[in-house]
């Protein structure tokens, strides 16, 4: 069975400051995508990285592909308040195929 | 484009009821994917679909069913509820092995 551990499962920061949410499995994916959750609302896809040791900025996100595929990071930068909600990882690919996992999600809170 | 659209969004139910919950796309997707959400544990893959006429099953399919028969619409047939359905389920569409889009949800209670 293919698992997606994401760390930490909740983090409460204040604005301005930096954090990393980490994402870790022993499977090997063929991609990896960070979703961001707002309450009330589904996913909402903000990135796919599919080569190994790449690294994708968007905007103060920064995302990196582990160099064998098999784990993830997101750093955010001078948090803000809108950064506030659900982050998931999913794994693609790999031994499930077309099947993608979840892992369990990041809840961010950015306090003003 | 409505995108993924989903009904109802809030129900509940008495154990051993039936009920289907709807999902549509208009963006001519081939898969749709219909997941479950649990405190704690993302989003659980229940059953899946590359296109019309085809489905498989996910991590958790027991106690649903499902059907593709266009491919526009996927819907997701409880049997017979049980309180471990309790749940908020999401519905999404995909081209190919691609970004997923997702649909409102579904808030489910089962008594």
């Amino acid at each position: 069975t293919q698992l997606l551990e994401q760390s930490p499962q909740f983090l409460s920061i204040q604005e301005g400051e930096n954090l990393t949410v980490y994402c870790n499995s022993s499977s090997v994916f063929s991609s990896l995508q960070w979703y961001r959750q707002e309450p009330g609302e589904g996913p909402v896809l903000l990135v796919t990285v599919v080569t190994g040791g790449e690294v994708k900025k968007l905007k103060r996100l920064t995302f990196q592909f582990g160099d064998a595929r098999k784990d993830s990071s997101l750093h955010i930068t001078a948090a803000q308040p809108g950064d506030t909600g659900l982050y998931l990882c999913a794994g693609v690919g790999g031994t499930g195929g077309f099947k993608t996992i979840f892992g369990a999600g990041t809840r961010l809170f950015v306090k003003a | 484009n409505a995108g993924v659209t989903q009904t109802p969004k809030f129900q509940v139910l008495k154990t051993g009821q039936s009920m289907t919950l709807q999902c549509a796309q208009d963006m001519n997707h081939e898969y749709m994917s219909w997941y479950r959400q649990d405190p704690g544990m993302g989003l659980r893959l229940i059953h899946y679909s590359v296109g019309a006429g085809i489905t498989d099953q996910g991590e958790v399919p027991n106690g649903y069913n499902v059907s593709r028969s266009t491919t526009e619409d996927f819907p997701l047939r409880l049997l017979s509820a049980a309180p471990s359905q309790t749940s908020v389920y999401f519905c999404a569409s995909s081209y190919s092995n691609n970004e997923q889009f997702f649909g409102p949800g579904t808030r489910l209670t089962v008594l």
